[in-house]
């Protein structure tokens, strides 16, 4: 069975701490993204990757950055942790324009 | 901006009902996904639809898309408890080239 791993299923962090979440896929994809995901709000994408080493700016970059050095992991990063990045936070990989694989979330709360 | 929109945001019914969701979008597109989201969990994808297509059936779910009046339907026919969830529509947003942009979701609530 295909899968998309998010390190960790619920997370909770200090203010202006630098946070780490990690996505991995095995399915051979390409493309890999960074939503966050808040009530209301729906899915807004943070950045995205078509292949090792390349990455997009998505609708809400800012205090985010990433880095994806193997095909199969595509890193988030929290530079500087704030209260207002407390969100649901879901990776997802697609081949081509073909449906997403998304993993099943992180829950991040920023204290 | 956002391209899809679903309509309504809540809907529940009885076991055994059918459910109808739609989505309407702003610009042309090549192909619209359906997908459901449980609880607290990542989104499962349901179906795609290319532009040139104009209905698909997966098991229980059918899904329509009339580009001409920038709008698909997705129904769930003879509804289950288990069908409880969000349901979104994601369009590929043209800018942004294999990405697809979701809509705010309907949230479906399945009557015992």
């Amino acid at each position: 069975d295909v899968k998309v791993t998010q390190s960790s299923r619920y997370l909770v962090k200090r203010t202006g701490e630098k946070v780490f979440l990690e996505c991995v896929q095995d399915m051979d994809h390409e493309n890999m993204f960074w939503y966050r995901q808040d009530p209301g709000l729906g899915l807004r994408l943070i950045y995205f990757s078509y292949d090792v080493k390349m990455k997009e700016k998505g609708d809400i970059p800012e205090g985010y950055s990433v880095s994806r050095e193997k095909k199969e992991r595509f890193s988030l990063i929290l530079e500087s942790a704030s209260t207002n990045q407390t969100s649901m936070y879901l990776c997802a990989s697609s081949l081509y324009d073909y449906g997403y694989t998304f993993g099943s979330g992180t829950r991040l709360t920023v204290v | 901006s956002q391209q899809g929109e679903e309509d309504p945001q809540a809907l529940s019914i009885q076991e055994g009902e059918n459910a109808t969701m739609n989505c309407s979008y702003k610009t042309s597109i090549n192909n619209l996904q359906w997908y459901r989201q449980n609880s607290g969990r990542g989104l499962v994808h349901l179906i795609l639809i290319r532009s040139n297509e104009r209905e698909k059936h997966s098991g229980r779910l059918r899904v329509t898309l009339d580009t001409s009046k920038k709008s698909s339907s997705l129904l769930i026919t003879a509804s289950r408890a288990a069908d409880t969830a969000s349901y979104f529509c994601a369009t590929d947003a043209k800018n942004y080239g294999q990405n697809f942009v979701f809509g705010p979701g309907t949230r479906l609530s399945v009557l015992p």
